[in-house]
């Protein structure tokens, strides 16, 4: 595998159920980051995480939980989600500011469908 | 805070013909970053160009130039000879110089390329 990877690609899920996406960067970079992605709207910063610590939180509900165990993976949580929820979730990876990085590697994203 | 707006929702080109997509933004910071980046339908989206904002020339790759004008704060990409393989949604972004590696999206312009 090469480059940022993201599983599932599609999900479907009732507002009760627990789930999880999942990423996975092969670039060697430190810092990892998830977006959601909605119709006719600017992507939307969700978390950012630098070297397995979150330096960011864009006010996102607490039915988003994110986890980073280290620098090359970096999973969402998903649990009692709303229908206005559903969108396509993007990950991405970088080096660190502090490292010069500046730009973003995207993965193929996990089309989420909330029922 | 910064803003960046894509004012086409849409445009079209003939193949082998020339477009331009335009991006504005709003910031009060002097130096910045500003990238275009494009999604084909597949989903993975990928970094087209980058311009620095200190920088007075601008920024080309390949059949990808831009047209800079920091006064303006305007950012449009030119496509040059477009190719089927242009197709896609294009998305103008920002980032600030230092600190963090925050990046602001615009809605996106979706183009498509006619045989």
């Amino acid at each position: 595998e090469t480059g940022v990877t993201q599983t599932p690609r599609h999900l479907v899920m009732g507002m009760t159920n627990k789930k999880s996406l999942k990423c996975e960067q092969h670039l060697g970079h430190n810092a990892m980051y998830w977006y959601k992605q909605s119709a006719k709207k600017p992507l939307e910063l969700m978390f950012v995480y630098n070297f397995k610590e979150q330096t960011e939180n864009n006010s996102v509900p607490s039915r988003f939980s994110p986890e980073c165990p280290n620098s090359s993976h970096l999973f969402l949580h998903l649990h009692t989600l709303q229908p206005e929820d559903s969108a396509l979730y993007l990950c991405a990876s970088s080096q660190s500011p502090g490292t010069g990085g500046y730009e973003q590697y995207f993965g193929p994203g996990t089309r989420l469908t909330v029922t | 805070a910064q803003t960046v707006t894509q004012s086409q929702p849409e445009m079209s080109v003939q193949e082998a013909e020339t477009v331009t997509l335009s991006c504005t933004y709003d910031t009060s910071e002097s130096d910045y970053y500003l990238f275009w980046y494009k999604q084909p339908p597949s989903r993975q989206m990928i970094l087209v160009i980058r311009q620095e904002a200190y920088k007075q020339q601008n920024a080309t790759e390949n059949r990808f130039s831009v047209n800079f004008q920091k006064a303006a704060k305007s950012f449009s990409l030119k496509i040059s000879d477009s190719q089927l393989g242009d197709a896609a949604m294009y998305f103008c972004a920002y980032r600030r110089l230092t600190g963090a590696n925050n990046l602001f999206f615009g809605t996106g312009t979706r183009l498509t390329v006619i045989p």
